[in-house]
């Protein structure tokens, strides 16, 4: 069973046209989840970490929200480069607050067409 | 130039030929795990360490060695490889603290 799941796993958005991504995780006592961006050819690329529900962070067009069993990844009018795979992940429990064992979710492709 | 490098970045080998992916990265950083991505399949974790001789197994382990001597370097070791070992891998650090992890630009390998 996926401890992280993402959907959609791939989306077309108009430039300008705002979405929401999702990732929803089944890890009991969260310890962190973060979002990734990677380009084809690339490793990923930091975004965000979120470590408890109601928690919320920004950067440019994109704002991370994060609730008991989900976080979501909103875009606010999209721009072509916004194009990339993002990727979500969370931290095992049992490992505490240090970086341990991470499940990553399969990611969301995201297309943004001028 | 801060930054994790991977070495080789392309690799084509044959069944059973022992091989190791290099990964260094120049910031200092405690913690180090190396990844596989597949499509379909996304990123699955194969091993990390924590430090200098503390390692530990991520979900994919099997098939796979690591080793950390040193703080720098973490390099993954296939003792004989195998066709479903074909991957894109991926080594990634992290300084102790910082739930941050940077990324390689990736190995792609291919087993025939």
């Amino acid at each position: 069973e996926d401890q992280v799941t993402q959907s959609p796993e791939a989306l077309r958005l108009q430039e300008g046209e705002s979405s929401s991504l999702n990732c929803s995780y089944t890890v009991s006592g969260l310890r962190g989840l973060f979002w990734y961006r990677q380009d084809p050819g690339k490793g990923p690329e930091f975004l965000f970490t979120l470590y408890s529900a109601g928690e919320e962070k920004e950067k440019e067009r994109l704002k991370a929200t994060l609730t008991k069993k989900e976080s979501f990844l909103h875009i606010t009018a999209p721009k072509p480069e916004d194009s990339a795979t993002y990727l979500c992940a969370v931290q095992d429990p049992d490992r505490g607050s240090t970086l341990g064992r991470l499940y990553f979710g399969r990611g969301t492709q995201l297309t943004v067409w001028p | 130039e801060a930054q994790v490098t991977q070495n080789p970045r392309y690799l084509i080998t044959v069944t059973g030929k022992k091989l190791t992916v290099t990964c260094s990265q120049n910031m200092n950083h405690e913690y180090m795990s190396w990844y596989r991505q597949d499509p379909g399949l996304g990123l699955r974790q194969i091993y990390y360490s924590m430090n200098v001789e503390v390692t530990d197994k991520g979900d994919v382990p099997e098939g796979y060695k690591v080793s950390r001597k040193e703080k720098r370097n973490f390099p993954l070791i296939l003792e004989s490889p195998s066709p479903n070992q074909t991957s894109l891998y991926f080594c990634a650090s992290s300084p102790s603290g910082k739930n941050i992890q940077y990324f390689g630009a990736g190995t792609r390998l291919s087993v025939l």
